[in-house]
């Protein structure tokens, strides 16, 4: 069992509306990526920090965007919620070494429906 | 831009038989791949990566440049290796994971 743990488990908001989505990473990783998984498909990535910085972002509007806190649990926020936004978010931890990034440990994921 | 393909949505054994799962990729750089296995109502977990060169689970696969391939193995097939396997290709600044659309396996007793 991973320590990656994400909250809620389930959430539904109404379009337009605003969403927090938070993640507690595992000890010791100092990463965080999010990705989000549409029905049917892969998971896509939206962006990774790196000691509370953003270390990289996929195609994904700035409507989207994150935190991570010195403690490395981090939260992902959508602003003005759209019907395509209904999917799982998952939050994947590793620890970032000068050798690179290792394996990455996934959370269980919060399924956002937005009605 | 690199991509990863997984042409089965579906693809069902019998315990016993060999299965094979399908990933082709395409990256301009050199690439580093993985297979990540999500079992009913757990979360996803790495299976395997092509730099270890293991054997997880009875589960092989090799990178073959050539056809730009990452297909996953397994000699016999076990019910237990009934589960939802997705084909990773680590790239971009933040190295992060590009996904393919995963392949539902089911071993049929």
């Amino acid at each position: 069992e991973t320590g990656v743990t994400q909250s809620p488990t389930h959430l539904i908001k109404t379009r337009g509306q605003q969403v927090t989505l938070r993640c507690s990473s595992q000890s010791g990783h100092n990463t965080v990526s999010w990705y989000q998984q549409a029905l049917g498909q892969g998971p896509q990535f939206i962006f990774q920090y790196y000691r509370e910085e953003e270390n990289g972002r996929g195609n994904f509007p700035p409507r989207f965007s994150g935190l991570q806190f010195p403690n490395y649990s981090s939260e992902l926020n959508v602003n003005a919620l759209e019907l395509d936004d209904s999917a799982l978010y998952l939050c994947a931890s590793s620890l970032a070494t000068t050798g690179g990034l290792p394996e990455a440990f996934f959370g269980q994921g919060t399924r956002l429906t937005v009605v | 831009a690199q991509r990863v393909t997984q042409p089965e949505k579906l693809l069902s054994v019998f315990k016993g038989a060999p299965v094979e799962l399908k990933c082709n990729y395409s990256y301009s750089g050199s690439p580093e791949l993985f297979w990540y296995v999500q079992y009913s109502r757990q979360r996803l977990q790495l299976l395997l990566r092509h730099i270890s060169r293991e054997s997880i689970k009875g589960f092989t696969a090799d990178l073959n440049k050539g056809e730009t391939s990452f297909h996953l193995k397994k000699p016999f097939a076990q019910e237990e290796d009934s589960a939802m396997y997705y084909c990773a290709l680590k790239t971009g600044s933040a190295r992060q994971l590009t996904f393919g659309s995963g392949t539902q396996l089911t071993v049929l007793p």
